[in-house]
């Protein structure tokens, strides 16, 4: 079985500063790792996600995660933040069966 | 850009009575998925279907709940009777298949309040 732990559950940030949210997973077999996004009163969206080969990933809105496989960790990081950043983060973690989320992080973005 | 549909968005009902939501898969998805959303918490699978197929409803409290996916394309999640604990966000996603590298896609949800 998988688990997804965030560290984090709030994250205030102040615009243009960087910003990480922290994930570490537990697995006994290999896994895909995924962040998704979720703004008020939306479903969630796919941010970025490492299947295999490099072990860093990024989304076309300049999230970036690197797969750590001696820590077991996925951390999010982006180097300079928007308002429009403020939504809730879910990591995600999928062995050989479902989809298991982390508890989300709210990333709130002040001017 | 195609998308899942939800509906309704929101719901309000009574403790006791019966309620029941509707998704509306991306054309061509074989694999749907109903999670709950508990406030303050991620989304938790309740049932995953391929085609018309259960494939896992291993937390899918079958004595209240029931779901189903008659002609492998849009699906109903029904609760009866609805308890104060059932409140919360219940969110269809679909996909391609089965394999974890096939991306779900989520549709709005649907919010939940039992009172």
């Amino acid at each position: 079985a998988q688990s997804v732990t965030q560290l984090d559950s709030q994250v205030p940030v102040f615009e243009e500063a960087p910003v990480e949210l922290r994930c570490n997973y537990s697995s006994s077999v290999s896994v895909y790792l995924f962040w998704y996004v979720q703004y008020p009163n939306q479903g969630l969206q796919l941010l970025l996600k490492y299947l295999s080969g490099s072990t860093l990933v990024e989304s076309i809105n300049g999230f970036e995660a690197e797969f750590n496989k001696s820590q077991t960790s996925f951390h999010l990081r982006k180097p300079s933040v928007h308002i429009s950043d403020t939504a809730e983060y879910f990591c995600a973690v999928r062995g050989t069966d479902k989809l298991i989320f982390g508890t989300g992080t709210r990333l709130q973005v002040f001017p | 850009e195609a998308e899942v549909a939800q509906s309704p968005r929101y719901k309000i009902t009574e403790k006791s009575q019966a309620v029941a939501f509707w998704c509306d898969p991306i054309s061509g998805h074989a694999t749907l998925y109903w999670y709950r959303q508990i406030l303050g918490q991620g989304p938790e699978l309740l049932v995953q279907f391929q085609d018309e197929s259960v494939v896992d409803d291993s937390q899918l409290p079958k004595d209240r709940f029931s779901a189903e996916r008659l002609k492998g394309v849009d699906s109903t999640l029904k609760i009866q009777p609805a308890e104060l604990g059932d409140s919360a966000m219940y969110l269809c996603a679909s996909s391609l298949g089965q394999q974890p590298s096939y991306e779900q896609y989520f549709g709005p949800g649907t919010r939940l309040t039992v009172t």
